[in-house]
């Protein structure tokens, strides 16, 4: 079965870095887009960035532009997300998440159908 | 970047209740819309995809519509393992943006 497990999450000081890491199995890892997703405590769900199935194209929220940067290697199987100059803002759950594209009425349509159970990032001092 | 409105913010309804979110987007997104719920301490989970396709597995009391800029969420008849948070989402455009969420309790 799908199977995504993040890794990588602790407890950082603000203006310091750390490197998310999600091990894929079960699907073929190397034909999806993948993106990560954010959830502070207690708040609701906010998109970080997405990297196509070959990594050529990547994009980031506005708020975490310039300092976060997604990326993959599919001969490992694996999805990072690279955080620099952390913010206390950035505490959140981080979910690695798979997208499905589906064919329907010629229109191409794209949802969040496999998810990591997340890993927690702390930035605090 | 669209903006994504759900209503209510929470709600509180009985078993067997029929309960109804909605969820505007800033600008037509067509159909692109898909909904999400959410447990506490878990992965959210696909629910509906293009505003109105059943993901494998869900239960027929759930069901989408809409289109353009106005969807709705519905439960036909609620059950206790109802209780959780539903996100909308479109996938219209990236950023790929979320609605605030709306917290369902059952009383």
């Amino acid at each position: 079965q799908v199977q995504l497990v993040e890794s990588g999450g602790g407890v950082v000081q603000p203006g310091r870095s750390l490197r998310l890491s999600c091990a894929a199995s079960g699907f073929t890892f190397s034909s999806y887009t993948m993106h990560w997703v954010r959830q502070a405590p207690g708040k609701g769900l906010e998109w970080v960035a997405l990297i196509s199935y070959d990594g050529s194209n990547k994009y980031h929220a506005d708020s975490v532009k310039g300092r976060f940067t997604i990326s993959r290697d599919n001969s490992k199987n694996t999805l990072y997300l690279q955080m620099n100059s952390l913010r206390a803002d950035d505490t959140a759950v981080y979910f690695c998440v798979g997208e499905r594209i589906r064919q329907i009425n010629m229109a191409t349509i794209q949802s969040f159908d496999y998810w990591g159970q997340g890993t927690l990032v702390t930035v605090s001092s | 970047d669209i903006q994504m409105t759900q209503s209510p913010s929470s709600l509180s309804a009985s078993v067997g209740d029929r309960v109804t979110i909605t969820c505007r987007a800033s600008q037509s997104i067509s159909s692109y819309l898909n909904w999400y719920q959410q447990k506490p301490g878990k992965a959210p989970n696909l629910l509906i995809y293009a505003a109105s396709s059943l993901q494998s597995g869900v239960p027929s009391r759930l069901s989408g519509s809409g289109s353009g800029t106005d969807f709705t969420l519905t439960i036909s008849s609620l059950q206790p393992e109802d209780s959780a948070t539903y996100y909308c989402q479109q996938s219209y455009s990236t950023p790929r943006t979320f609605g605030q969420g709306t917290k369902l309790e059952i009383k």
